[in-house]
């Protein structure tokens, strides 16, 4: 079975500093992966997404992620984080074949001034 | 373009009474639908999935239900609230099979007291 783990419940940075936001998955081949936002009181939205290609996968507001299978992780990054990032992120995983992704416990950030 | 819509945004119930929520999304058909439950501070728990109409995927034993009326309308019941239901429910969709993005509503807040 897939599993998806993001080992950092809270991550706080300052305004401006760099940020990575770690996610590990479980799984044998090459799952579908997936970085979302949550504001609170919202919906989620899609930041980005590796199918296949390249890993190193461009998003939206500034994030990127690097897939990098010897480590079955899927990393979120982002240069300099801005106050507005403060919110809650999660990693998702869809195995090959499923139509259910399976979603990490997510991990808050606190953006300090 | 694709939307989906989910109303009501928030409800306060008192034990014991009924619930509907409902979803439905536009500019697609025939989509996998989705209904998820995010406690305060938790993660997302998926309670039910359905491929096409008629057809409920339950993934959680618990006194909510689920309905699809039609191709792209959702629909989670209960006949009798409790406390413990209380949280943050997320429709969801997806097209196609196998790692397809899946897309969140704005989400409903449940509030049972």
């Amino acid at each position: 079975a897939q599993s998806v783990t993001q080992p950092d419940i809270h991550i706080t940075v300052s305004e401006g500093a760099s940020l990575e936001l770690r996610c590990n998955y479980s799984y044998g081949a090459t799952p579908y992966l997936f970085w979302y936002v949550q504001s609170p009181g919202q919906g989620l939205q899609l930041l980005l997404k590796y199918f296949s290609g390249d890993t190193l996968v461009q998003g939206i507001k500034g994030f990127e992620a690097e897939f990098k299978r010897s480590q079955s992780s899927f990393n979120l990054r982002k240069p300099s984080v801005h106050w507005s990032d403060a919110a809650e992120y999660f990693c998702a995983v869809v195995s090959g074949g499923s139509y259910i992704p399976t979603f990490g416990r997510g991990t808050s950030l606190i953006v300090h001034p | 373009s694709q939307t989906i819509h989910q109303w009501p945004a928030t409800l306060v119930q008192p034990v014991g009474s009924p619930l509907s929520l409902e979803c439905t999304v536009e500019g697609t058909s025939n989509p996998n639908l989705y209904w998820y439950r995010q406690a305060a501070g938790r993660g997302l728990q998926l309670l039910f999935y359905s491929v096409g109409i008629g057809q409920i995927s339950s993934e959680v034993p618990q006194n909510l239900s689920a309905s699809r009326p039609q191709d792209r309308q959702f629909i989670l019941s209960s006949k009798k609230l409790l406390l413990s239901d209380s949280g943050f429910y997320l429709c969801a969709w997806t097209t196609g099979l196998s790692g397809n993005t899946i897309y969140f509503g704005e989400g409903s807040w449940l509030t049972v007291v």
